[in-house]
């Protein structure tokens, strides 16, 4: 079965730019979690989907915004680039049969200049 | 505040010796915790789980020890070998609610293991 996937692995964006990452889940997986690492705060959740609804949120601005498709396919979105927001955005998914295990795909290294 | 704390940095073993790796955690509601291990360039790798219903579970050359009344968990690699080199992150979670999907991280702890 195949792993967590995430577009682009790498991307270059200036300040003030937006980004769209994309994760694509283990089949069968329904909800898709996102988290933020970077080398002082470590790795920290941003958001979860479920079912096409975001059903949590941890503490980042509003800039920080996500969905998730029918297929469980899902993007986040970060818009208004700041120097701080370069990190390695990891992209985890879970289900039942897994006990909720998250799966962790390889990541997007976003670096904003 | 920091919730899941690994407060070693960096360890390194012999190959063949065993690798303790710890991590205290302050928020009594998580019932579940999870170790992962991460090279550069790669997501983190899903390694053992615990329940807070038990004190210790083993896959292979894994064991993973809780201590809920120190609110201290360990993992145990045994034997040690080079290819387990990387970063060790431990994890924990409140489950129920739909919090499961929500994991706290530790800063993680660089084991290096010698030949």
């Amino acid at each position: 079965k195949a792993g967590v996937t995430q577009t682009p692995r790498y991307l270059i964006k200036t300040r003030g730019q937006q980004v769209t990452l994309s994760c694509s889940p283990i089949s069968g997986h329904r909800s898709v979690s996102w988290y933020q690492q970077t080398p002082g705060q470590g790795l920290q959740f941003l958001f979860e989907y479920f079912s096409e609804t975001q059903r949590n949120k941890g503490n980042f601005p509003g800039r920080f915004s996500g969905r998730q498709f029918s297929n469980s396919r899902s993007e986040m979105n970060v818009s208004t680039l700041e120097l701080g927001d370069s990190a390695l955005y990891l992209c985890a998914s879970s289900s039942l049969a897994t006990q909720e295990t998250q799966y962790f795909g390889p990541g997007t290294r976003l670096l904003v200049l | 505040d920091q919730q899941v704390k690994q407060n070693s940095p960096s360890l390194s073993v012999q190959e063949g010796r065993i690798s303790i790796l710890n991590c205290d955690y302050t928020n009594s509601m998580f019932d579940y915790f999870l170790w992962y291990k991460k090279y550069p360039a790669e997501g983190p790798t899903f390694l053992i789980s615990i329940s807070s219903i038990k004190d210790k579970n083993e896959d292979g050359r894994f064991t993973v020890f809780l201590n809920k009344s120190a609110k201290h968990l360990s993992l145990h690699i045994v034997p040690s070998q080079p290819g387990d080199s990387a970063v060790y992150f431990c994890a924990a979670r409140i489950s129920g609610g739909g919090s499961n999907y929500k994991l706290t991280f530790g800063k993680g702890t660089l084991l290096t293991v010698n030949p």
